[in-house]
């Protein structure tokens, strides 16, 4: 089992531009989670999809925050324009289903530096 | 009423010794209590959890203690290993979100 994949494990870019995070869930699982980690703010639930249909968006901190899950292999965040604040660590974590029962299995995550 | 709150922030402890991480939350509405381990340049995982209508679980040599008229919960690593060396996140669950402390590190001095 590959776990929860996400790319880049590495982004760099400029204030102003456009950027995208992908992320693959765990093969069967049927929710997928969106965190931002930050020293200030520790993790936070940005969006969280079941069967691909977004449930709760109220973490994404702006309109420059998007999250798409065309199908249920493969889900992308998108911000943009971004700004140097956005710098953080971005996790993409996938379970079974919804539920205080089922896991939560977290990707390597994102480091996102906008400079 | 969303937060919950965790201490110590860091902590050191000696190998074999006993590591205590506490956590706090105000919404009696939360239904299970999760702990995430996390090492570096790694995403959170599930090390072990509760319900709030128990009062203790033992994994290994790791132990949910659970107050909840007090709305505490501390999570207990006896016989601290090196490789225990990490951030340990407590967590609460409700409605299908999981809300996060902030994080302990915890060193264990060989």
């Amino acid at each position: 089992d590959a776990g929860v994949i996400q790319s880049p494990r590495h982004e760099v870019t400029e204030m102003g531009q456009e950027v995208t995070l992908r992320c693959k869930p765990i093969s069967g699982h049927n929710s997928l989670f969106w965190y931002r980690q930050t020293m200030m703010r520790g993790l936070e639930l940005l969006i969280y999809f079941n069967n691909n249909v977004p449930i709760d968006d109220s973490g994404m901190p702006e309109d420059r925050f998007s999250a798409k899950m065309p199908n249920a292999s493969f889900s992308t965040l998108k911000i943009q324009p971004s700004e140097p604040r956005d710098s953080a660590v971005y996790f993409c974590a996938s379970s079974l289903a919804i539920g205080e029962l089922n896991e939560q299995f977290f990707g390597p995550g994102t480091r996102l530096t906008v400079l | 009423q969303q937060q919950v709150k965790q201490s110590p922030q860091s902590l050191i402890v000696q190998k074999g010794g006993i590591s205590i991480i506490n956590c706090a939350y105000e919404n009696t509405a939360f239904d299970y209590f999760p702990w995430y381990q996390q090492f570096p340049g790694k995403g959170p995982a599930l090390l072990i959890a509760i319900r709030p209508d128990v009062s203790e679980k033992k994994e290994g040599r790791f132990t949910i203690s659970f107050n909840k008229s007090a709305k505490q919960f501390s999570l207990h690593i006896m016989d601290s290993q090196p490789g225990d060396s990490a951030t340990y996140f407590c967590a609460a669950f409700l409605a299908g979100k999981l809300i996060f402390g902030q994080g302990t590190t915890l060193q264990v001095k060989p």
